[in-house]
């Protein structure tokens, strides 16, 4: 069965410094999507990143990047500089290809991230 | 507007009551899917529409939940005989098509008495 595993519930970092939040998935499918979302406590869902699973180099977004280990089956999530505006929760998700169209995301429980000034 | 629109935002209603939320998708998006998240949880698929039919319902509960998207834009999630373990934020998203991101609207919090 397909399944995403976020293990820390909850981290800190100092305002400025890098943070990992991690991500493994179990999939025996080949081709699928993994995806990173952000959801504030005022509760919506950002989109932050993608990585589809044939790509061969990790994705990155302004100070989000994807590190991204096949053969580990990780997807962890790294931001650069944080912002006291990124405390919130982080959920890694999958998607898995059925016949070239999307179908649903499988969401792990998630990670809050709060950030010190 | 730009982004995807539920309404209403919040709902109370009683046990065994009938509720429908609305979700009005990113305009051009064929793709479109429900998600139910619990307090402390991620959020868990529903289910997926690609134009008018559910591509994937097999995320629905039971019988008491179910879905329209008549005309392949706007979308009814329509819950029936609520229980209180039906109170959830209730996610709705689109996206263009193959492997693209997913966009929620704000969700609607719906509140079983």
């Amino acid at each position: 069965a397909q399944k995403i595993t976020q293990t820390q519930p909850g981290m800190f970092v100092q305002e400025k410094e890098a943070v990992t939040l991690d991500c493994t998935y179990d999939t025996s499918d080949p081709s699928y999507g993994l995806f990173w979302y952000k959801q504030p406590s005022s509760g919506e869902m950002i989109f932050l990143i993608y990585q589809g699973s044939y790509d061969q180099q990790n994705a990155t977004e302004g100070r989000y990047s994807l590190n991204f280990q096949k053969a580990r089956k990780s997807a962890n999530l790294v931001i650069s500089a944080s912002q006291l505006g990124d405390s919130a929760m982080y959920f890694c998700a999958m998607s898995l290809n059925y016949g070239g169209s999307q179908g649903n995301l499988i969401f792990g429980k998630g990670t809050k991230l709060s950030v010190k000034p | 507007g730009a982004g995807v629109s539920q309404t209403p935002s919040n709902k109370v209603t009683e046990k065994g009551k009938y509720v429908e939320l609305r979700c009005d998708p990113i305009s051009g998006h064929t793709a479109l899917y429900w998600y139910r998240q619990s307090l402390g949880q991620g959020p868990e698929f529903l289910i997926y529409f690609q134009g008018t039919g559910a591509a994937d319902d097999s995320g629905l509960p039971n019988d008491r939940f179910f879905a329209v998207r008549p005309e392949g834009s706007v979308s009814t999630l329509k819950i029936q005989r609520t229980e209180r373990g039906d109170s959830a934020v209730y996610l709705c998203a689109s996206s263009q098509g193959s492997n693209q991101p997913q966009h929620f609207g704000d969700g609607t919090r719906l509140s079983i008495l």
